[in-house]
């Protein structure tokens, strides 16, 4: 069984810095492209980064580029997003999600990880 | 970047009518050398992550009802319940994935 689950979410003042990561199992880790989206409070679906199978190329959307970081430990099974420089709109559950297809659509998600950014 | 646009916001339908959620692509997300469309649908429940419902625009994946039934080519697409079920009360998400991943803004779906 597929299983994602995200953890380090939590409460962070503006500016500051916080690891989200992401558990995986239940299939060959190594294999497959990874994604976070993410979700604000009573709002739609954003998506944030991707990383492809080793780790060697990666993708930001706008929002995050620059201030955020996507990485892989493929020997641990684990997705990491490093997010510096928080705002209080990246407020938002964060969900990682595997692809289903190369870099495409998102067959398996976790349950989420709330980060909060406020004073 | 590709802009995904969701018609309406929000629908209201009667059990065991049928529902239409409509998805459009500021650019076509038709792939010319495999005839694909790079499209996926999801469903969201409250307290949920989304739930992959049809991808390459037409395509259920394994275990949906097949009530739920994906159209469309190119810039315009079409999700379809054919009759409108309880558990079908969520919001649904259409996503490209033809370039960098984007995802409409939702339609958000009750029972009349």
């Amino acid at each position: 069984e597929v299983q994602l689950v995200e953890s380090g979410g939590g409460l962070v003042q503006p500016g500051g810095s916080l690891r989200l990561s992401c558990a995986a199992s239940g299939f060959t880790f190594s294999s497959y492209w990874m994604h976070w989206v993410r979700q604000a409070p009573g709002k739609g679906l954003v998506w944030v980064s991707r990383i492809n199978s080793d780790g060697s190329s990666t993708s930001y959307a706008d929002s995050v580029k620059g201030r955020f970081t996507i990485s892989r430990d493929n020997a641990k099974n684990t997705l990491y997003l490093q997010m510096n420089s928080l705002r209080a709109e990246d407020t938002a559950v964060y969900y990682c999600a595997r692809v289903g297809y190369s870099s495409g659509w998102l067959l398996y998600w976790g349950q989420g990880t709330l980060v909060t950014v406020s004073s | 970047d590709i802009v995904m646009t969701q018609s309406p916001d929000s629908l209201a339908v009667s059990l065991g009518e049928r529902a239409t959620i409509n998805c459009k692509s500021s650019q076509s997300v038709l792939y010319s050398s495999n005839n694909k469309n790079y499209l996926a649908w999801y469903q969201q429940k409250p307290g949920q992550p989304p739930k992959l419902l049809i991808y390459w625009a037409s395509t259920r994946e394994s275990g949906v009802p097949d009530r739920f039934s994906g159209s469309g080519s190119g810039t315009d697409f079409t999700l379809t319940i054919s009759s409108l079920q309880a558990e079908d009360v969520a919001v649904y998400y259409c996503q490209q994935y033809y370039s960098t991943p984007g995802f409409g803004q939702g339609t958000r779906l009750e029972i009349k």
